[in-house]
This record gives C-alpha cells, structure tokens and sequence, in this order.
C-alpha cells in the first residue's frame, strides 16, 4: 500500500517569510495529492490539491508542486501570516479508491508575529 | 449546510466499558471512514466504507468495529476499549466518483482510563 512521508515535523517562520512543506510518496500509480489544514481543535480540512497531469497550482498564497518522476511534492506559502499557524497534512491517493488514502504524520506551522 | 458530525465530542471512560461513537452525513457521499489522530503519527485509517453494507479494514483496525445499515450513518464500536485507543477520533466522508476531497468530522476525544 502507499506509505507517504512528510517533513519537518515542525516548523516555525516569521511573519512574511515562506514556508515549505516536503511529501513523498511511494506508490507510483498514485495520481490525487491533497493537502489538509488543522487548525487547533479542530478538523482538518482542504486547502489545496494536485492531481498527477499537473506540476504546480497556485492559490492566492499557496502553491503545491509535484515531482512524479521522484515522487513527491511539496506545499509552498508566502507571505505567511499569524493565521496560516497550523498543523498541516498531505496525502496521496488513487482516484475513485479513497480506501488507499494515506496521510502523512503532519507539519506544525508556526508563524511568529 | 452541508456537514459530517460526530457525538459524542468527548468521552471518559474504563476500560472494558462499550461505546459507540457516531458519525452522519448529509451529503449523500458513498465513501465513508473513521481516522484515529496521535502525536506524530499523522492521521491512521481505522475503517472505512465504499458503501451501504460494505466495510473494509484500515491500517489500525484491532479493538474496533464498524457498520453501514444506511448510506449516512457509520458508527465506530468499541467492545471492550483498552487506555491505547485513547486518542482524538475522526470521521470523514466523500463522493467515489471524481477527485475526491474528504470531509471530516468535528472530531471526538476520547480517554480511556
């Protein structure tokens, strides 16, 4: 099954520098990537995904590469602010089968004002 | 509004004594799942369900058990519940059909002494 791996584990920044976060993956045939923001106490939810026809989607002030020739991919965020602080999941699936969804360990962001 | 919720939200039990936590949606999503959240180890599938009557193991199933009698309801059941299931549990629900963004419940923490 898909094993993916996720780093650092924790990260802090200050307020107005990036943040990146790294994910690899180990299953080739994996084509959904979505990253999940957790903000403290409560649920995950999605900020951004990448499906495996594309190499990089931005939104506003994140963006998400993929590298499917090494087989991983990474969430990028600008100009980080106070309420980008979470913890963030990525994870890698097939299309159409969620019951292969992996989740990697996760990232704790925090953005120092 | 369109939501998946869980009750209860906290839970103090002993060990040996049942529970069931549960889960609904209104979406009328085919693909539903339980996720148990513990420092470090990211989100872990504890079940999952690809539809009415069908329900698979995920990577940590031991010491629970599920059901799906109805598309929106999938309970999560601990016969006799042992202080290593303490953690933060989450339920999450999607459609099969297209790239497929999990939504996830408001989570329940539950403590088993």
């Amino acid at each position: 099954g898909e094993n993916v791996e996720q780093h650092p584990s924790t990260l802090s920044v200050q307020e107005g520098d990036s943040a990146v976060i790294k994910c690899t993956y180990s299953d080739s045939a994996s084509n959904y990537f979505p990253w999940y923001k957790q903000e403290l106490g409560k649920r995950p939810q999605l900020i951004i995904d990448i499906r495996s026809n594309v190499g990089e989607k931005k939104d506003q002030r994140i963006a998400v590469t993929l590298n499917k020739t090494a087989k991983h991919f990474s969430l990028h965020i600008t100009e980080t602010q106070p309420e980008d602080s979470a913890v963030y999941f990525c994870a890698a699936s097939k299309v159409r089968n969620n019951n292969d969804m992996r989740f990697g360990a996760g990232t704790r962001l925090t953005v120092k004002p | 509004e369109a939501q998946v919720t869980q009750n209860p939200r906290y839970l103090i039990t002993v060990t040996g004594k049942k529970l069931t936590v549960t889960c609904s949606q209104n979406m009328n999503h085919e693909y539903m799942s339980w996720y148990r959240q513990d420092p470090g180890l990211g989100l872990r599938q504890i079940y999952y369900s690809m539809n009415v009557e069908v329900t698979d193991k995920g990577d940590v199933p031991e010491g629970y058990k599920v059901s799906r009698k109805e598309k929106r309801n999938f309970p999560l059941i601990l016969e006799s519940p042992s202080p290593n299931q303490t953690s933060l549990y989450f339920c999450a629900s999607s459609l099969v059909d297209s790239y497929n963004e999990q939504f996830f419940g408001p989570g329940t923490r539950l403590t088993v002494l």
